[in-house]
Formats: structure tokens, sequence, C-alpha cells
């Protein structure tokens, strides 16, 4: 299978306790990107790196959250003292740089998914 | 970021065509209009985009109004592996922060 691999599927930690999910993306997109989805929403963007930069980050990454992509090939979300709150599926996408008319029109390509249980 | 609006939920009837109607009244120039579909338990799936002119792919066509205010996601054959929510979404390049919305449920009904 050629697609965004994500690790683990599920994850049930109590409170106060980190967790650390890795997402291999596709092996020739150099873009990749976190996303965090609670349920009835839309994914919420939390975080997006271009190689091994991590070019954007949201007000929602909080600084109990730190994401890595070193040598700009798999990339880990880490989540310190985790609280109730965020529970939740993490979403993690890739994309490759597809310029059109000086244009960026990359689609993204998403995983299945870690959900995130904190009890 | 420009927003998008879409209809909560939508009902069809298996083997009819589908219109799922997206507004997005704030769009700039350099913004791409995507849709992705999210099936139930798995992550979002890309379905198409396009800028201004209609597009076609084996999934789905899409019809982008001329001032390119709304767009229209066109499924011509319903199934019961469509039953999703269809998000759409705006695409600018060199900014990548997208934002989904709350997306459209889609019931297909046999």
């Amino acid at each position: 299978d050629t697609g965004v691999s994500q690790d683990p599927r599920h994850k049930i930690t109590k409170r106060g306790q980190n967790v650390t999910f890795r997402c291999d993306p596709i092996s020739e997109h150099n873009r990749l990107y976190w996303y965090r989805q609670t349920l009835g929403q839309g994914p919420e963007f939390l975080t997006y790196f271009q190689n091994e930069a991590q070019l954007e980050k949201s007000r929602l990454l909080s600084d109990r959250f730190s994401a890595e992509r070193p040598k700009g090939s798999f990339s880990t979300l880490e989540i310190q003292r985790t609280e109730q709150g965020d529970s939740a599926m993490y979403l993690c996408a890739s994309s490759p740089l597809h310029v059109l008319a000086g244009v960026d029109t990359g689609e993204l390509f998403f995983g299945e998914g870690s959900r995130l249980t904190v009890l | 970021d420009a927003k998008t609006t879409q209809p909560n939920s939508m009902e069809s009837n298996e083997e009819e065509p589908v219109h799922l109607p997206c507004n997005h009244s704030t769009i700039s120039g350099t913004d791409y209009i995507h849709w992705y579909r999210q099936l139930p338990s798995q992550g979002p799936e890309y379905v198409i985009h396009g800028l201004t002119s209609n597009v076609n792919n084996r999934m789905a066509s899409l019809a982008i109004a001329e001032d390119r205010k709304s767009s229209t996601l066109i499924l011509h054959r319903a199934t019961l592996r469509d039953a999703a929510v269809y998000y759409c979404i705006l695409k600018s390049g060199g900014y990548q922060k997208v934002t989904f919305g709350t997306g459209t449920k889609l019931q297909v009904i046999p």
C-alpha cells in the first residue's frame, strides 16, 4: 500500500500522560500536514511541513503539542500532559508540490487517522 | 481565509444524480475550489478541484459559477458507497492552511 500511513490507529491514555503519533507520507510528497477532528466537525488545521521545515502552525497547537519531521520523511506529533479535551482523531495528510501556472494546486492525501481517547 | 457555506445534510435516491452546492462569496482570484469526501471512520478523500472552468473526472463533475461565488459538485449516479460527508474548501496558491467547514452529510436511500 503506498498511501499515507498513521500509527497507532487507536490510543487510550490517562490524563497527564504523553502520547506520540507517527505519520508516514506518500514517499514522493514533500508536504505534510497534521489536522485534528472532533465528532461532527470538519478537520482543523494544526501544522504544515515542507520537507523538514515546519512552515505554519495553528493557534490550536498549544505548547503541549510538538511536531517534527526529521529528514523530511516521516513525521511525529507529540502531545504532552494530555487533557480530556485532546480526545479527537488526529489526521495526517501529504501533498505533492503541484504547481500549475505558478499556483500550488496539490490535492491532499489523508491517512486513516489516529484516534486518541484521554480518560 | 475565505470561508465556504454548505447545507448540513442532503438526501438522494440511489442511482439518481446528486447536486451538492457550496457558496464561497469571498473567494479570491487565486483560490482553487477543492472538494473532499469523508466516509465513516476514514480520513477525507480528494474528489475534484477547479479554478474557473467546469471540471470532470471519474468520480464527479464540478460546476463553477461564472462569478466563482458558488460551485456545485455533481455525482452523476449516486450509489450507497457515496454516502459520506462532502467538504468544499478553498485552497490558495502558496497558503497551506486549508480550512474545512462542517460539510454536507449525504444520505443515499436505496
